[in-house]
């Protein structure tokens, strides 16, 4: 079946715009995570979603950062007034349930780069 | 918090073996992963340990000591195809997500 796809692959933008990056979970996936990796690191947490709710977003480095997941599937992570800073891979998981012995499906990433 | 360690790079040759350490320090803790990563690719699954001891997934196996906050990722029979990332993480609390290590890069010659 399908993995986990993330749109765009790939994102350029001025600092200070705002930007959306989506991702489609493997279907039937409950829990939804949000990572950012930047070169010759691991993936940093952001956000993770059990249903249509943020179970934890801990990881959201400031108010600039948000995400939504409306209907359990799709979710949509959104920063504002971006900065040279969040240049990086946004990466999205999926899992079947949230259990820790669940394994995490990533999506290829969006590469997003600030100017 | 939560940290892991792990070494930054590894180097072996082809048919041999490595072994990739992991020391943990987490507030809580629900077993240690493995994750690999390709240039350029996503981070795919390798293995997870729950309890203590070693786990073997074909040439690849996995050991945790919760005693020691400690594990390892034991590569047998090294191929051309197994450079890459390999990632340990770790799930602290529950209701938390997982933390990953920095991660170590694995190079592999002929």
């Amino acid at each position: 079946g399908a993995g986990v796809s993330q749109t765009p692959s790939n994102k350029v933008t001025e600092k200070g715009k705002y930007v959306e990056l989506r991702c489609d979970p493997i279907s039937g996936h409950t829990a939804l995570y949000w990572y950012r990796q930047s070169l010759g690191q691991g993936p940093e947490f952001l956000i993770y979603f059990q249903g249509t709710g943020a179970a934890d977003d801990s990881g959201l480095p400031n108010d600039r950062f948000f995400a939504v997941r409306p209907e359990g599937s799709v979710s949509t992570l959104k920063i504002q007034r971006t900065e040279r800073g969040d240049s990086a891979v946004y990466l999205c998981a999926s899992s079947l349930t949230d259990r820790e012995n669940s394994p995490l499906h990533f999506g290829n990433g969006t590469r997003l780069t600030v100017t | 918090g939560q940290s892991l360690e792990q070494p930054s790079e590894v180097t072996a040759v082809e048919g041999a073996i490595v072994q990739i350490n992991c020391t943990y320090q987490t507030s809580g803790f629900y077993g240690l992963s493995w994750y690999q990563q390709h240039d350029g690719g996503a981070p795919t699954f390798l293995s997870y340990n729950g309890l203590d001891g070693l786990e073997e997934t074909g040439r690849f196996s996995s050991f945790l000591s919760r005693s020691d906050s400690y594990g390892y990722l034991l590569l047998q029979e090294l191929q051309m195809k197994d450079s890459a990332s390999y990632f340990c993480a770790a799930k602290g609390q529950a209701g938390t997500a997982l933390i990953f290590g920095k991660g170590t890069t694995l190079s592999v010659s002929s």
